[in-house]
């Protein structure tokens, strides 16, 4: 029972490097995400997939891309980081009756 | 937009108590409503869920109520212990895949 499996756990980079965090899901469901988790802001949707084929943008979309790569996986994309991109990233999906699960979170800073 | 609140913003009982976390929330067009705890520097964990239809549900210690009408939830724990120690997060769905955390409730339980 994986339920969402993120990658890495843990990632230091510097300014301007890129990156991509991958997450899969065992669930079948149809609806991933991602987030960020900043103290005191909260948890914040950056991206979307509502289904295979589709993403769209959440409340925080600059400076991330995303690949829905199939129905089981869904990646995130910093280009460029920068130091305002330090954050806890956690992937979730969504389906049935089960609401929403999420990942263990990949802890990413930027020098 | 969905507004959620949480109180109170922490919480210290000793072991034993019952606790009582409070969510409020803007919009009564909900689709389900989620109860979540986090640990520190760890992922977000599902307790309970309530769809709009019901009025509670309930996992061993654990019941959360729902009430659509007036815009609240509440989550109980009975007989509260030291591993009850964690952050507890309020999550609203509307079905828009976008889905509205509250602050969260930091509880400690001392032993």
């Amino acid at each position: 029972n994986a339920g969402v499996t993120q990658t890495p756990k843990f990632q230091v980079l510097k300014t301007g490097q890129s990156m991509t965090l991958q997450c899969a899901q065992d669930m079948n469901h149809n609806s991933m995400y991602w987030y960020r988790q900043d103290p005191g802001m909260g948890l914040r949707l950056i991206y979307y997939s509502a289904s295979e084929g589709t993403t769209d943008k959440g409340e925080v979309p600059n400076g991330y891309n995303v690949s829905r790569l199939n129905k089981r996986e869904f990646s995130l994309r910093l280009e460029s980081a920068a130091p305002s991109q330090t954050s806890v990233y956690f992937c979730a999906s969504s389906g049935g009756t089960r609401g929403y699960t999420f990942g263990s979170g990949t802890r990413l800073t930027v020098v | 937009k969905q507004e959620v609140t949480q109180i109170p913003a922490a919480l210290s009982v000793p072991e034993g108590e019952n606790l009582v976390l409070n969510c409020s929330f803007t919009d009564s067009a909900i689709y389900n409503l989620q109860w979540f705890r986090q640990d520190p520097g760890k992922g977000l964990t599902s307790l309970l869920l309530i769809q709009s239809s019901q009025r509670e549900q309930t996992s061993g210690r654990l019941n959360a109520s729902l009430d659509k009408s007036s815009g609240r939830s509440t989550l109980y724990i009975a007989a509260s212990q030291p591993g009850d120690s964690a952050t507890y997060l309020c999550a609203v769905d509307t079905n828009d895949y976008k889905l509205s955390f509250g602050a969260g409730t930091t509880v400690t339980v001392r032993a």
